[in-house]
């Protein structure tokens, strides 16, 4: 059974740094593609950012660029975001998603963890 | 960016009866290399991760019931319950894979 566990969100306050981890299970992790999608409250969904499955191609959206890093460690299958100068709008639960193929990233969403809450606030 | 724009924002339907969701992309989604359009469709419930519907706009997902259906080609897109079920109760999600950004419609929500 493919299981997907976020953990690391956190309140902190705007400016400040937070790193999201995501335990993988269930399938052979380094055959696929992982993204981050996040949903700001009562919002939407927004994809944030994709790794292939060996971290040579990496995406990301234009509102989390420069700011944003994913990263895999696909020996500790692992997935992570690291999240720097936090602002308010990145307030959203977390999303770990497992891609339907390994490149990155034109590709469906086909297995979602159940989130972790970001809130940044002062 | 491809803009994906879903109707209506909202819709009540009765059970038994049919739900028709439509998705629209401002770019055609459609390859001619492979015949496929890039659009997934997802089914989200409160308080529980979005779950994956249908890929190629019309290809459901492995234990996903029938009365799911997908179709259209290009820019327009739709999303059929044939039947509403209780537990078809949630916000739907069309998504396009064509290009990155990866992006999604705005959702519905269906509601009995």
């Amino acid at each position: 059974e493919v299981q997907l566990v976020e953990s690391g969100g956190d309140l902190v306050q705007p400016g400040r740094s937070l790193r999201l981890s995501c335990a993988a299970s269930g399938f052979t992790f380094d055959d696929y593609a992982m993204h981050w999608v996040r949903q700001a409250p009562g919002k939407g969904l927004e994809w944030v950012s994709g790794i292939d499955w060996k971290s040579g191609l990496i995406a990301y959206a234009d509102s989390v660029k420069g700011r944003f890093s994913i990263s895999r460690d696909n020996a500790k299958n692992s997935l992570y975001l690291q999240m720097n100068s936090l602002r308010v709008e990145d307030t959203a639960l977390y999303y770990c998603v497992k891609g339907h193929s390994s490149g990155c990233c034109s590709d469906w969403l086909d297995f979602w963890g159940q989130g972790t809450l970001v809130t940044v606030s002062s | 960016d491809i803009v994906m724009t879903q109707s209506p924002d909202s819709l009540a339907v009765s059970l038994g009866e049919r739900a028709t969701i439509k998705c629209k992309s401002s770019q055609n989604v459609f390859t001619s290399s492979n015949n496929k359009n890039y659009l997934a469709w997802y089914q989200h419930k409160p308080g529980q991760p979005p779950k994956l519907l249908i890929s190629w706009a019309s290809t459901r997902e492995s234990g996903v019931p029938d009365r799911f259906s997908g179709s259209g080609s290009g820019t327009d897109f739709t999303l059929t319950i044939s039947s509403l079920q209780t537990e078809d109760v949630a916000v739907y999600y069309c998504q396009q894979y064509y290009s990155v950004p990866l992006t999604f419609g705005q959702g519905t929500k269906v509601e009995i």
